[in-house]
C-alpha cells in the first residue's frame, strides 16, 4: 500500500536561518510529488511539483525539493526563512497507474519565530 | 482565471438543517474534488466528479450529497449532520487526468453543526 510520511508535525525556526520539512513515501509504482501549503483559515496552494525530469525543482517563493528516488524521499528545502512562511505544509503523492491516489501527508507546522 | 472559489465561507447549521455548499472553477478543468479537514488534520478525500460524473466516493455518509451540474460548477447537498461534521470543507480542480495534475483548491467553507 502507499502512503506518506511527515515524520516532523512542527518545526520552530528562527527567522532568516534555514529549515528542511521532510517526506518520504511509499509506494511500489511511479509517483508524482506535491508539496502545498496552507496558511490559517486559507485552502492548500502548490507550492511546487516533481512529474519527471530534474530532481531538484524549484518555487518562486524560495523554497526547492529534490526527489531521491533511492530513498523515497521529497523533502523541503529554504535556505532563509522569512516570517511569512509560517504555516502548515502538506506533502502529496499520486500514484501513476491503476486505481486513482492522491495522498496527503499528515502536515507539518512550520513556525518562523522573530 | 485560476481560482477556485467557495461560498458561503463560513455555515453553522443546526442537525435537522438542509443546506448546500458551493464551489465554482473557470479554469476548463474536467475532475473537481471534495475534502474534509479536520483542525490540524490533512485533507479527507470525500468525492471526485471527472466529466461531471461521480467516480469516487470514498464512502461518505449519505447525509452528504454531491452535485456536479456542468463542468464548472459542484455543490455538496447536507442535510442531517452530526457535530462531528463540523470541519472546514475544501472543494478542488484539476486538469482531465486525476491522477498527475496539481490540484488547485478553493479556500474552504468552514462549517459548524449544532
Amino acid at each position: 500500500a502507499q502512503s506518506v510520511t511527515q515524520l516532523d508535525s512542527q518545526v520552530p525556526v528562527f527567522e532568516e536561518a534555514p529549515v528542511e520539512l521532510r517526506c518520504n513515501y511509499s509506494s511500489s509504482v511511479s509517483v508524482y510529488l506535491f508539496w502545498y501549503v496552507q496558511y490559517p483559515n486559507q485552502g492548500l496552494q502548490l507550492l511546487l511539483k516533481y512529474l519527471s525530469g530534474s530532481t531538484l525543482v524549484e518555487s518562486i517563493n524560495g523554497f526547492e525539493a529534490e526527489f531521491n528516488k533511492s530513498q523515497t524521499s521529497f523533502h523541503l528545502r529554504k535556505p532563509s526563512v522569512h516570517i511569512s512562511d509560517t504555516a502548515e505544509y502538506f506533502c502529496a503523492v499520486s500514484i501513476t497507474s491503476g486505481t486513482y491516489k492522491y495522498i496527503f501527508g499528515t502536515g507539518t507546522r512550520l513556525k518562523v519565530l522573530a | 482565471d485560476t481560482e477556485v472559489t467557495q461560498t458561503p465561507k463560513h455555515l453553522v447549521m443546526g442537525m435537522t438543517n438542509k443546506k448546500s455548499l458551493k464551489c465554482e472553477q473557470h479554469m476548463g478543468h474536467r475532475a473537481m474534488y471534495w475534502y474534509k479537514q479536520k483542525a490540524k488534520k490533512p485533507p479527507e478525500l470525500m468525492f471526485v466528479y471527472s466529466y461531471e460524473k461521480l467516480s469516487i466516493n470514498e464512502s461518505v455518509p449519505s447525509r452528504f450529497s454531491p452535485e456536479c451540474p456542468n463542468s464548472s460548477l459542484l455543490n455538496l447537498h447536507l442535510h442531517a449532520l452530526q457535530p462531528e461534521d463540523s470541519a472546514l470543507y475544501l472543494c478542488a480542480s484539476s486538469q482531465r487526468s486525476l491522477v498527475n495534475n496539481e490540484q488547485f483548491f478553493g479556500p474552504g467553507t468552514r462549517l459548524t453543526v449544532l
